[in-house]
């Protein structure tokens, strides 16, 4: 079955700067792949998502790219800021079942 | 729109004993999940629903687990008897009725549930 590998577990950055996060999947049937942010108390919450049929989506500060021959993809947060602080989970997921793969998340730490 | 409403916010109870959650989702969501997620781990899916059917419950330990979604709407999960390794928090999630939307979760804030 799929499998979702997320790293680094945990990365530290200055206020202001960018932060990247990385995801790898093991399925190549996986079409469907989001990023939730999930702070301390409160269930995860989707924050950018994008599809196989694209490369890369951008929302202000974030921005999702995808690479489908490394089966690998990645959320970058530019100008970070203390309400970035967080653990930050990628998934996967294919039509046939719409079920989401989960990678084991990353805690951004924001540091002013 | 109000967000998936899930209760109690927390729990403690002794091994053994039974314990239940109670979640609503989103009006006209059809599709409902229980999430079981471990201090410092991705969610793990126990149950999915679609409307009030069971979709996939093959990670539900079912020994002591039992969940249920009555008229396609509320749902509760229930554990019986409870063990230490089920402390966790309990996510509760829905997602749109709408093709494209289906794999947009939402979430609720969840059920700490601590075993001693």
């Amino acid at each position: 079955g799929e499998n979702v590998e997320q790293h680094p577990s945990t990365l530290s950055v200055q206020e202001g700067d960018s932060a990247v996060i990385k995801c790898t999947y093991s399925d190549s049937a996986s079409n469907y792949f989001p990023w939730y942010k999930q702070e301390l108390g409160k269930g995860p919450q989707l924050i950018i998502d994008i599809r196989s049929n694209v490369g890369e989506k951008k929302d202000q500060r974030i921005a999702v790219t995808l690479n489908k021959t490394a089966k690998h993809f990645s959320l970058h947060i530019t100008e970070t800021q203390p309400e970035d602080s967080a653990v930050y989970f990628c998934a996967a997921s294919m039509n046939s079942n719409y079920q989401l793969i989960w990678g084991a998340g990353t805690k951004l730490i924001i540091k002013p | 729109e109000a967000g998936v409403a899930q209760s109690p916010r927390y729990k403690i109870i002794e091994k053994r004993q039974s314990v239940a959650f109670w979640c609503n989702p989103i009006s006209g969501h059809a599709t409902l999940y229980w999430y079981q997620q471990i201090l410092g781990q991705g969610p793990k899916l126990l149950i999915q629903f679609q409307n009030n059917g069971v979709v996939d419950d093959s990670q539900l330990p079912k020994d002591r687990f039992s969940a249920e979604r009555l008229k396609g709407v509320d749902s509760t999960l229930k554990i019986q008897p409870a063990k230490l390794e089920d402390s966790a928090v309990y996510l509760c999630a829905s997602s749109p009725r709408r093709r494209e939307y289906k794999e947009k979760l939402f979430f609720g804030s969840g059920t700490q549930l601590s075993v001693l």
